[in-house]
């Protein structure tokens, strides 16, 4: 059975740092783009970043470019969300969603799989 | 970015009745491959999203074959021929054309 489970999220004032992981098990990990997709609180879904099977792709949404950096360790079948500098904008479930095609190059993907989220609460 | 518009925001459709939700992008996402790089997802209440349609008309292993994904370049739409009681979600179009991943705003499907 795929899973993907997010973990790392919490309550954090602005301009701190939080890093958010996802461990996933039931697929060759390294075969796989990743990405996080957050939805705020009553709001619809909005990708913030993705990498490739072999991290030689990364994308980040405008509004976090500068402060967020994706990361996967393929040794130990995670990904992971290094979140710097956070705004109360980024408060919202954090998904964990795996892309459909086996090595593809580039982030241009549907996702197929997706982890429960692990919740980010911003505010002083 | 390429953005996203869907119609209506919400709908209300009958038992049985056929719900046909419209997505429209902001400059086409038909590539060179010909295909639509367009998906869509259906979440429930408290759940994460399930992919429904992908390729713009690929229905995803599993997916009932009630739903039905169509169009191309700028204009899609999604079609559930009949309304079961477990439909009853947010749908969310998706464009995977752009290296900066967008949604629809989503679309709201009750039971009238």
């Amino acid at each position: 059975e795929v899973q993907l489970v997010e973990s790392g999220g919490g309550l954090e004032q602005p301009g701190r740092s939080l890093r958010l992981s996802c461990t996933v098990s039931g697929f060759t990990f390294d075969d796989y783009a990743l990405h996080w997709v957050r939805q705020g609180p009553g709001k619809g879904l909005e990708w913030v970043a993705g990498i490739n099977w072999n991290s030689g792709a990364i994308g980040y949404v405008d509004s976090v470019k500068g402060r967020f950096t994706i990361s996967r360790d393929n040794a130990k079948d995670s990904l992971y969300l290094q979140m710097n500098s956070l705004r109360a904008e980024d408060t919202g479930l954090y998904y964990c969603a795996k892309g459909i095609g086996r090595r593809h190059y580039s982030l241009s993907h549907a996702f197929d799989m997706w982890g429960q989220g692990t919740m980010v609460l911003v505010s002083s | 970015d390429i953005v996203m518009t869907q119609s209506p925001d919400s709908l209300a459709v009958s038992l049985g009745e056929r719900a046909t939700i419209k997505c429209k992008s902001s400059q086409s996402v038909l590539y060179t491959n010909d295909k639509n790089y367009l998906a869509w997802y259906q979440q429930k209440a408290g759940q994460p999203p399930k992919l429904l349609i992908y390729w713009a008309s690929t229905r995803e292993s599993g997916v009932p074959d009630r739903f039905s994904g169509s169009g191309s370049g700028t204009d899609f739409s999604l079609t559930i021929s009949s309304l079961q009681a477990e439909d009853v979600a947010v749908y969310y179009c998706q464009q995977y054309y752009d290296t900066t991943l967008t949604f629809g705003g989503g679309t709201k499907v009750e039971i009238k």
